[in-house]
Formats: C-alpha cells, sequence, structure tokens
C-alpha cells in the first residue's frame, strides 16, 4: 500500500500566484512527521518544512506553509508568491518507525513550473 | 559549512562491471543514508548508518550490493556486478545525533546519476 500519495504528477503556475501541491498519507502510528522536500536540477534535495503529527498549529517557514489536516491525512504545502526559482521536484516525505528504527518514505513527487 | 559530498556526479559503465559512489558526510554527523531514486520516483531507503554500524540494510540487495562505512565517516556504496535496472541516482544522507529540533532533518548531496549500458 502507497504510504505516501503526490496525486499531481505536474503543476504549472504564474509567477507571483500562490500554488498549493497535494500530499495524502497513510500510517497507523499515532506520532510520525512528514516533510517537504524540494529538489532542483542539481539533483540535491533540500528541506523546506517539517510537520509533527502531535503539533497543534499548521507549521511555516518563510514562503512556505504546510497544510496539515489531520482527520484526513492530508500534508499540502503551500507556496505563496512564487518565484521561477520554486521550479523543481517536490516530494513528501514520512518519517515513520518499522522494528525500531525511523526512516523517511517518500511520495512520487510533484514537478511544479513556474511560467513568468 | 560543508554539505554533504557525493562523487563521482555522473558515471556510465557497461553491464556486469563493478561500480563504486563515494559519500562525505556533513562534519559530525553520525548517521549516514544511502538513497535510490529511480526516474521520476522520490527516494528509497537502501541502508542507515549510525556511526561505522548499518543498523537498516533491509532494502539493500546484498547479492550484488555492498556498503561500508569505515572510522564512521566516509562511505562507499559498490554495485558488482552491476546490471541494467541499476541505472539510476544514488542519493547520500547525514543528519546529527540528538538534533535540538523535534525532527531529524536529513541532509543530501547532489547524488550520483550511474547508467548502465
Amino acid at each position: 500500500a502507497q504510504k505516501i500519495t503526490q496525486t499531481q504528477p505536474g503543476m504549472f503556475v504564474q509567477e507571483k500566484e500562490a500554488v498549493t501541491l497535494d500530499c495524502t498519507y497513510d500510517t497507523s502510528d499515532p506520532s510520525y512527521g512528514l516533510f517537504w522536500y524540494k529538489q532542483p536540477s542539481s539533483g540535491e534535495m533540500i528541506f523546506l518544512i517539517y510537520q509533527g503529527s502531535y503539533d497543534q498549529q499548521n507549521a511555516t517557514e518563510g514562503r512556505y506553509s504546510l497544510n496539515f489536516q489531520k482527520a484526513r491525512k492530508s500534508a499540502n504545502l503551500v507556496i505563496s508568491a512564487s518565484q521561477l526559482g520554486d521550479s523543481a521536484m517536490y516530494f513528501c516525505a514520512m518519517r515513520e518507525s518499522i522494528q525500531g528504527a525511523q526512516k523517511l518514505v517518500f511520495g512520487q513527487g510533484t514537478r511544479l513550473t513556474i511560467n513568468p | 559549512e560543508a554539505g554533504v559530498v557525493q562523487s563521482p556526479r555522473y558515471k556510465i559503465i557497461e553491464k556486469k562491471q563493478p561500480v563504486a559512489f563515494w559519500c562525505n558526510p556533513i562534519s559530525g554527523h553520525n548517521t549516514l543514508y544511502w538513497y535510490l531514486q529511480n526516474l521520476g520516483q522520490g527516494p528509497e531507503l537502501l541502508i542507515r548508518y549510525e556511526n561505522e554500524e548499518a543498523v537498516d540494510d533491509s532494502q539493500l540487495p546484498k547479492d550484488r550490493f555492498s556498503a561500508e562505512r569505515l572510522k564512521g565517516v566516509d562511505s562507499t556504496l559498490k554495485i558488482q556486478p552491476a546490471e541494467l535496472g541499476d541505472s539510476a541516482v544514488y542519493l547520500c544522507a547525514s543528519s546529527p545525533a540528538g538534533a535540538p529540533k523535534p525532527y531529524n532533518e536529513q541532509f543530501f548531496g547532489p547524488g550520483t546519476r550511474l547508467t548502465v549500458l
């Protein structure tokens, strides 16, 4: 079963508009964490934002915010005032405990293209 | 502060040949990860080290893949012999022990893109 689902293979947005990237997850562990990473064409994964399952408030980091809806098991990334440099692959990931070890499980990603 | 360093960045080999990838984590990071990223997919964990000990290698295909982290710093991932299906990007990541944040952030290197012909 897919642990992390990103249903948008690609998104095209005009510069300066806000964009929401969808992520749903599946876990029975009451304690988990959700991450968003950005992967530009250079290849490295860049950490953007984190949300813990017990966090009361939605996480925010500059232009990034996470719309965490625990009952719906969704953790959508919102990028406000998009910029050309935001064009990249975006991955949602969940930290889960498996046999005492914590590991990150990634979704398939969404390719975001910002148009001038 | 230097990031995670990987080399080579690109490697092209013929099938059945051996290949090795090298990773130097961020100084002071005791946890090191190797991930496999197939085209159009998210990364998948191959192996995780805590210092020099491989604590999770359940996803590492041990018939052809091997890894080591001597002295708990640099790490090498080897494939012998390589197969066509091994063409992918191999990412290395590291994270510090006892992170001051409530989460264990992983810092990734740029990856090695392997092409097997």
